[in-house]
Formats: structure tokens, C-alpha cells, sequence
């Protein structure tokens, strides 16, 4: 089936820096999605993405959907301490009836 | 803003009984989904439902497992016998159209003893 590597695993990093993480996949994807979830809650969309190529931007995050269709990322600007949570990209094809398939998770830590 | 619902927050069932875990999803929805993701892992697909029948299942969702709409608003997902296996966090989703993001609701926590 279809795999995402989705990296790093793990971030630590200082209030205010900027947070970088990615996602790839050995299969083409028409959506992609990038979500976070806190403990004890449901991942929690954050963007999305329709288009190769596409540059979207929420508040503090942007993301892009690679040219090749087969990446993307999120990057965070300035975070602050409530950032702190897994992130996880979410690819989909039109092919499954809205199937996602998820990475396995960036875990990101903020310290004040 | 509209959310999915989920109800139990948290079930725990001695194994080899029968589970029952509802979601109530967005009213306007269309496309319902559930997932499932074990401690510390990713979330997984197990299957998705739209006009009353199934449209994809992954191969987690085997002959244990059973998805309804008994009404208008309700979607329900079945574990027949559980297994210690079956321990997760079951989520619930929904989307308008099958190609908007799914929405999910906050899960149920399976315990299986």
C-alpha cells in the first residue's frame, strides 16, 4: 500500500525559532493534508492542499505541495509554546473514495 | 463551528465481547470514515461509507468488524469479539464531497482487558 515517510520524527526547539518538516511518498498523491493533534484529541486540520505547486499559508504556517506530487511540507514561523503537539501530513488520491493515509508524525516540542 | 461527535470518550470491554463505538458526524456531510491509531503510532484507515455502503475498507477491517447508519445522523462502527489487539484510539470522520479533508472527532479510547 501507499507509504509515507514523513520527517523529522521528533523536534526540540527554542520559543520563537522557525519549524521546518516534511513528507514524501513513493506514489503520487492529488491532496494533501497537514493536520496536528494534542493529546486526548482528534488531529485537527490545518491546511490543505489541491494542486501541485501550490504555496498556502494559515496565520504562521505555509505549506507546499511539491511539483512532483509526490512531497510536501509545513513550515511554522516564530512558534510559541501552544504549537507543541504531533503534526501529521495526510496524503490522498481520487482513486480511494477519500481514503487518507497518514505519515507517522512529527512530534514537536516548544520550550518557553 | 459544526464538529463530529463521539460517544464514549473511553470504553473498556473484556475481550471476546462485542463493542459498539458512535460518532455523530457533520450534518451536512456525505462521506464518513473511521480510523484507528494504536498508542504512539500513526493513524491508520479503516474504512470509509457513502449512500449506505461501504467504499473502501482496509485489510484491518476484516469480518470482525461492521459499519452502520441506523438513522439520519448517527455512524456506528461494530468490533464483534474483541481481541487485546483491538486497544486504540478509534476516530471518527467526515467530509462534504469525498475529495474535501475529513474532519475528525476527538476518538474513543478502547480499552480491551
Amino acid at each position: 500500500g501507499q507509504q509515507l515517510n514523513q520527517s523529522p520524527q521528533s523536534m526540540f526547539i527554542q520559543e520563537g525559532e522557525d519549524v521546518s518538516m516534511n513528507c514524501t511518498s513513493s506514489s503520487i498523491f492529488n491532496t494533501w493534508l497537514w493536520y496536528k493533534q494534542d493529546p486526548g484529541e482528534g488531529p485537527v486540520l490545518l491546511i490543505a492542499l489541491y494542486k501541485a505547486g501550490e504555496l498556502t499559508s494559515n496565520g504562521r504556517l505555509t505549506a507546499q505541495f511539491g511539483i512532483t506530487r509526490k512531497d510536501s511540507f509545513l513550515n511554522i514561523s516564530a512558534s510559541i509554546p501552544s504549537d507543541v503537539g504531533i503534526y501529521f501530513c495526510a496524503g490522498r488520491d481520487n482513486t480511494n473514495a477519500g481514503k487518507s493515509t497518514f505519515g507517522d508524525g512529527t512530534t514537536l516540542t516548544v520550550k518557553p | 463551528e459544526p464538529e463530529v461527535t463521539q460517544t464514549p470518550s473511553h470504553q473498556v470491554t473484556q475481550m471476546g465481547q462485542e463493542v459498539i463505538l458512535r460518532c455523530v458526524p457533520i450534518s451536512n456531510h456525505l462521506y464518513f470514515y473511521w480510523y484507528r491509531q494504536i498508542l504512539g503510532q500513526k493513524v491508520e484507515f479503516l474504512v470509509s461509507f457513502y449512500n449506505n455502503e461501504i467504499s473502501e475498507k482496509s485489510e484491518i477491517f476484516d469480518d470482525q468488524f461492521s459499519v452502520e447508519r441506523p438513522d439520519g445522523s448517527n455512524f456506528t462502527l461494530k468490533i464483534r469479539s474483541t481481541k487485546l489487539e483491538d486497544s486504540a484510539m478509534y476516530f471518527c470522520a467526515s467530509s462534504e464531497l469525498g475529495n474535501q479533508p475529513q474532519h475528525f472527532g476527538d476518538g474513543t479510547r478502547l480499552s480491551i482487558l
